[in-house]
């Protein structure tokens, strides 16, 4: 099906354990981003992509890191989680310009 | 400095009753676009509606409507005939063509009352 999938949908994993969140997307599309929500902060930009091989950073890049060797896929991993970063992940892609196609999130516990 | 200021943590509104869900927004790019995310409890985001900056009337989808006030630098959602279904948060977000990055305001939580 085309569109624009994450997985895990809910992920329970312990301090300094490192965790890696998927994120594929069927459209072709240049651009990939990844955000965290939590409660007060609305969406908070981690890191985003222009095309392949091409990151940069966004507001709240600390602790994470990304790679985008296709396309169609750009994971972010936590290298070693804090309780900090519980939280709801959301991937998105988008064309130039244009408006952001989200995943269905991802629930991130760490205890 | 914060990009996108949404100073309505929440709101409540009569169903049937017009809502304006308040956004302001900081940006030296003379190129960029608004947009307007709802996010019911079951977590997805939905697009709503979008406004470039060098459009010169406000965008309108469907009982959606966005106050665009240029030089006042605000960017306000209209819901008209509000219905139960919209009792939802709302997120304003903006891309600067520049940088392509899109920021997202922290929110309003809309509940409407029968």
């Amino acid at each position: 099906d085309a569109g624009i999938t994450q997985s895990p949908r809910y992920k329970i994993t312990e301090t300094g354990r490192q965790v890696t969140l998927m994120c594929h997307q069927t459209w072709s599309h240049s651009y990939m981003f990844w955000y965290r929500q939590d409660l007060g902060h609305g969406l908070r930009l981690i890191y985003y992509s222009a095309a392949a091989d091409i990151t940069d950073k966004g507001e709240v890049p600390d602790g994470y890191v990304v790679s985008r060797s296709k396309t169609e896929n750009f994971p972010l991993t936590l290298e070693s989680a804090t309780r900090s970063q519980t939280s709801v992940y959301f991937c998105a892609s988008s064309e130039t310009d244009e408006k952001l196609f989200f995943g269905s999130g991802t629930q991130l516990s760490v205890l | 400095a914060q990009k996108i200021t949404q100073t309505q943590p929440g709101m409540f509104v009569q169903e049937k009753e017009a809502v304006t869900l308040d956004c302001t927004y900081d940006t030296s790019d003379p190129s960029y676009g608004l947009f307007w995310y709802k996010q019911p409890s079951s977590g997805e985001m939905i697009f709503l509606i979008y406004q470039g900056s060098y459009d010169q009337q406000n965008a309108t989808e469907g009982r959606y409507s966005l106050n665009f006030q240029k030089a006042r630098k605000s960017a306000n959602l209209v819901i008209s005939a509000s219905q139960l279904g919209d009792s939802a948060m709302y997120f304003c977000a903006m891309r600067e063509w520049g940088y392509q990055k899109v920021t997202f305001g922290t929110g309003t939580k809309l509940q409407v009352i029968p």
